[in-house]
């Protein structure tokens, strides 16, 4: 139980144009999902948590309206890289919440690896 | 803002040797959890093993078991007779306010055979 999808797993695309990422808890609701940025060699760093139905909320030194996030649905939050440049180029991953045992529990997608040309 | 601190930037070990991984935080907090990830090359994070501030035995989940020591806040992940598949990354990480998690730096485990 409590899986996570991401799609795409892999993408490839031109400076410039803009990618979308989605995330989906497939057994479960999402009460809240997460979005983190993962450089090569480097610990996961917390881009935005969302809930369903309301704005995202952005850590410090994350541009809003480079990385807009969607919650449509306790099911699915979506990241879209608005514009993308080479230094976007990263792995992203998702997680998702519900009230699980333990506070903090989180539900990680298997990623996403943006290359950006 | 609690802070987390992996002080092993890479591990090798042999097969079959028990390893020990550090965690430190450093926290104000009375009642708190701390949860272990493991990240293979595939890049997907996978839940390995939690303890809770306030739990008396320290965490086992077959391989895996914490060595929790709470007055020096440090929680260590120890896997015993390691694996060829045990090779990864290895992330502590700390819950914070509104249930985001704060990871270490972590650790690269290579496994020897």
């Amino acid at each position: 139980g409590a899986v996570v999808s991401q799609h795409p797993s892999w993408v490839i695309c031109k400076s410039g144009t803009s990618v979308k990422i989605e995330c989906r808890s497939l057994d479960f609701q999402a009460t809240t999902m997460f979005w983190y940025r993962q450089f090569p060699k480097q610990s996961l760093m917390l881009m935005a948590t969302s809930n369903e139905g309301s704005k995202a909320t952005y850590e410090q030194g994350v541009e809003k309206d480079k990385f807009l996030i969607n919650h449509a649905s306790l099911t699915l939050s979506t990241l879209t890289v608005t514009s993308a440049h080479p230094e976007d180029s990263s792995f992203y991953i998702c997680s998702a919440s519900y009230g699980a045992l333990h506070y903090g529990t989180q539900y990680f997608g298997p990623g996403t690896r943006l290359l950006v040309l | 803002a609690q802070k987390i601190t992996q002080t092993q930037p890479g591990m090798f070990v042999q097969e079959k040797e028990a390893v020990t991984l550090d965690c430190t935080y450093d926290t104000s907090d009375q009642s708190y959890g701390l949860f272990w990830y493991k990240q293979p090359s595939s890049g997907e994070m996978i839940f390995l093993i939690y303890q809770g501030s306030y739990d008396e035995q320290n965490a086992t989940e077959g391989r895996y078991s914490l060595n929790f020591q709470k007055a020096r806040k440090s929680t260590n992940l120890v896997i015993s007779a390691s694996q060829l598949g045990d090779s990864a990354m290895y992330f502590c990480a700390y819950p914070q306010g509104a249930q985001k998690l704060v990871f270490g730096q972590g650790t690269r485990l290579t496994i020897n055979p």
